[in-house]
């Protein structure tokens, strides 16, 4: 089984500070790991992700996370926040067994001008 | 990346009525489809998961009735909510994998307004 937990519901920054989202896995196979962000009412667009090999893995807009095995933990980060990040956030595990995603509750971060 | 378009995008219908929503891999093939529903300030939760020309497996609690899922061609996939009612009222989002892909590809999502 499969469960991702994300700490913090809601996030607040100002423009240009550190974004760090938490996001915390459980999994009984090694994980694939992704990060996603939605818009309003639209679709998930992928951010990132980790399958194998670097655990620092870099994505699109500046983001990049840590996949720490010891810690269970795959936190998101972001070394200045622009208004344009403002969205909800979403952490997803999957392993090599089962190809859905299983999702975390979601972040929402709030960037303050 | 590859595009995975979904429609529509709103839809409000009338209890006791059905809604097709469809979703399409517009350059790939997707040999399996997703389906998710989400509440309003909620996550994504897997309603199930179909392997083209295969029936959709379901996800505990999710009935298979009333959510008829066809996956007839690697590029089509429908979610089909039979005699919705307002509690149907939801945000649908399909995915999209190719074979060995390890990430699967989302639509925009439709919003279903059941009244």
């Amino acid at each position: 089984a499969q469960s991702v937990t994300q700490l913090g519901s809601h996030v607040s920054v100002s423009e240009g500070a550190l974004v760090l989202l938490r996001c915390n896995y459980s999994s009984s196979v090694p994980p694939y790991l992704f990060w996603y962000v939605q818009y309003p009412n639209q679709g998930l667009q992928l951010l990132l992700k980790y399958t194998t090999g670097a655990t620092l893995v870099k994505g699109i807009n500046g983001f990049e996370a840590e996949f720490k095995k010891s810690e269970t933990s795959f936190h998101l980060t972001k070394p200045s926040a622009h208004m344009s990040d403002a969205a909800e956030y979403f952490c997803a595990v999957s392993g090599p067994g089962r190809r859905a995603l299983t999702f975390g509750s979601g972040t929402r971060l709030q960037v303050q001008p | 990346g590859a595009v995975v378009s979904q429609h529509p995008s709103r839809v409000i219908c009338k209890s006791g009525t059905s809604v097709k929503i469809e979703c399409r891999s517009l350059d790939f093939q997707a040999t399996t489809m997703f389906w998710y529903r989400q509440f309003p300030k909620q996550s994504l939760m897997l309603m199930a998961t179909s392997n083209e020309g295969s029936k959709a497996t379901y996800e505990q609690g999710v009935e298979k009735d009333k959510f008829l899922i066809n996956h007839a061609s690697l590029t089509l996939s429908t979610l089909t909510v039979t005699s919705a009612h307002p509690e149907d009222s939801s945000f649908y989002i399909c995915s999209a994998r190719s074979k060995g892909n390890t990430e699967a590809f989302f639509g925009q999502g439709t919003r279903l307004t059941v009244v």
